[in-house]
């Protein structure tokens, strides 16, 4: 069974630019959540994705947005980028909703990440 | 905002020694989940223990938590160089609406000295 695969897998941008990621969940998982990851602030839940909806959301600005496909897969998009959006973007699936025990463990399954840095 | 907080920060140990990690959080969970993370690659899922268990064990792996005292350690007995990477706590808290949030700590980063 494939992974999650996220690409780019790296991208250099620069301020004022914007950028889509994409994520193909594991065939199956109707769950989709982005994560940023920088050394500062670490691991920040920006939003989960369930059945093309959007069920769950961090504390990030509008400028960062996501979708769902109706084959799961997910982008995210980062509009007027600042140079403080350098980071790693992971995607992560599963089976069900975020923590939900009901039909599976309840785990995350991540991608490799997309790291992007803004100059 | 950070649900779960990892201590140490670091950790240093010779092979074949354990390794403890501790983690605290601060509101109700519905499960806490441990994840490794090699050098900037993604996150691998490694043990999950419900709000209801004590005590959960996988392979050299042995996860506790103290629901009273808001807390979870992970061991990891044997150590071995390939272990050597960040872990990560995360807790599943109810966030509203019939919907939970996995929130993650800022990490352990463990090295084994071969």
């Amino acid at each position: 069974k494939a992974g999650v695969t996220q690409t780019p897998r790296y991208l250099i941008k620069t301020r004022g630019q914007q950028v889509t990621l994409s994520c193909s969940p594991i065939s199956g998982h109707r769950s989709v959540s982005w994560y940023q990851q920088t050394p500062g602030q670490g691991l920040q839940f920006l939003f989960e994705y369930f059945s093309e909806t959007q069920r769950n959301k961090g504390n990030f600005p509008g400028r960062f947005s996501g979708r769902q496909f109706s084959n799961s897969r997910s982008e995210m998009n980062v509009s007027t980028l600042e140079l403080g959006d350098s980071a790693l973007y992971l995607c992560a699936s599963s089976l069900d909703r975020q923590g939900a025990l009901t039909k599976n463990t309840g785990e995350l399954f991540f991608g490799e990440g997309s790291r992007l840095t803004v100059l | 905002s950070q649900q779960g907080e990892e201590d140490p920060q670091a950790l240093s140990i010779q092979e074949g020694e354990n390794a403890t990690m501790n983690c605290s959080y601060k509101t109700s969970i519905n499960n806490l989940q441990w994840y490794r993370q090699n050098s900037g690659r993604g996150l691998v899922h490694l043990i999950l223990i419900r709000s209801n268990e004590r005590e959960k064990h996988s392979g050299r792996l042995r996860v506790t938590l103290d629901t009273s005292k808001k807390s979870s350690s992970l061991l990891i007995t044997a150590s071995r160089a390939a272990d050597t990477a960040s872990y990560f706590c995360a807790t599943a808290a109810y966030s509203g609406a019939g919907s939970y949030q996995l929130t993650f700590g800022k990490g352990t980063k463990l090295s084994v000295i071969p």
